[in-house]
């Protein structure tokens, strides 16, 4: 089983639209959570933390689940700059006592006019 | 604020040569590592440190070296190139060894193997 799994999609959804995104994590020790956003060609950079009591940014939600070892994204009113691959990020911890950062394949999403 | 700072930004090599990729970082920060992206593949984690003098292996490190004398470098070696080595290769540093912070990443470097 892959330490984070994410569906590659792509979501084709029109402006203004809700769009969901999901991702499992495989070991049940981690502690942190990311969501980061790559833009085509470029870097990935940070689009938000994930905390366990769930959190907002503007048109974005991100819910944890430790239960279910279960991450998501909610974009609300969907823009066309908003088409990027999201990349669901953990950290998982080795057996040296460090921890590692470990990137989902990412979704991609394409928003049309 | 120059961040993460990656070179060179493409570079094509032939089969067995070796060359270095450059990474350094200004905010002092204790955690880098480095990433390849292959399509289809997500980021893999080819090495990573936490502080000078410490490194470990990620989930690909074969045919890489690495080394962290100062906080600020951690260049990757690429010992005898291979076609399978085409990708691009990003650096990133997060402020915390433990990799519970924001990671930065530089621009990255589009490396082709002929």
């Amino acid at each position: 089983r892959k330490e984070v799994e994410q569906d590659p999609g792509p979501f084709n959804v029109p402006e203004g639209a809700t769009v969901a995104f999901n991702c499992t994590y495989s070991n049940s020790a981690s502690q942190s959570f990311f969501w980061y956003r790559q833009d085509c060609r470029k870097e990935p950079k940070l689009l938000m933390s994930v905390y366990s009591s769930g959190n907002e940014d503007g048109r974005f939600t991100a819910q944890l689940n430790r239960a279910s070892q279960y991450i998501s994204l909610l974009i609300r009113d969907s823009k066309l700059s908003d088409s990027a691959t999201y990349l669901c990020v953990v950290n998982i911890p080795m057996n040296t006592g460090f921890q590692k950062l470990v990137f989902g394949t990412g979704t991609r999403l394409l928003v049309s006019p | 604020n120059a961040g993460v700072t990656q070179t060179p930004k493409f570079q094509v090599l032939k089969t067995g040569q070796s060359m270095t990729l450059q990474c350094a970082q200004d905010m002092n920060h204790e955690y880098m590592s480095w990433y390849r992206q292959d399509p289809g593949m997500g980021l893999r984690l080819i090495h990573y440190s936490v502080g000078a003098g410490i490194t470990d292996q990620g989930e690909v490190p074969n045919g890489y070296n690495v080394s962290r004398s100062t906080t600020e470098d951690f260049p990757l070696r690429l010992l005898s190139a291979a076609p399978s080595q085409t990708s691009v290769y990003f650096c990133a540093s997060s402020y915390s060894r433990y990799a519970n912070t924001e990671a930065f990443f530089g621009q990255g470097t589009r490396l082709t193997v002929v």
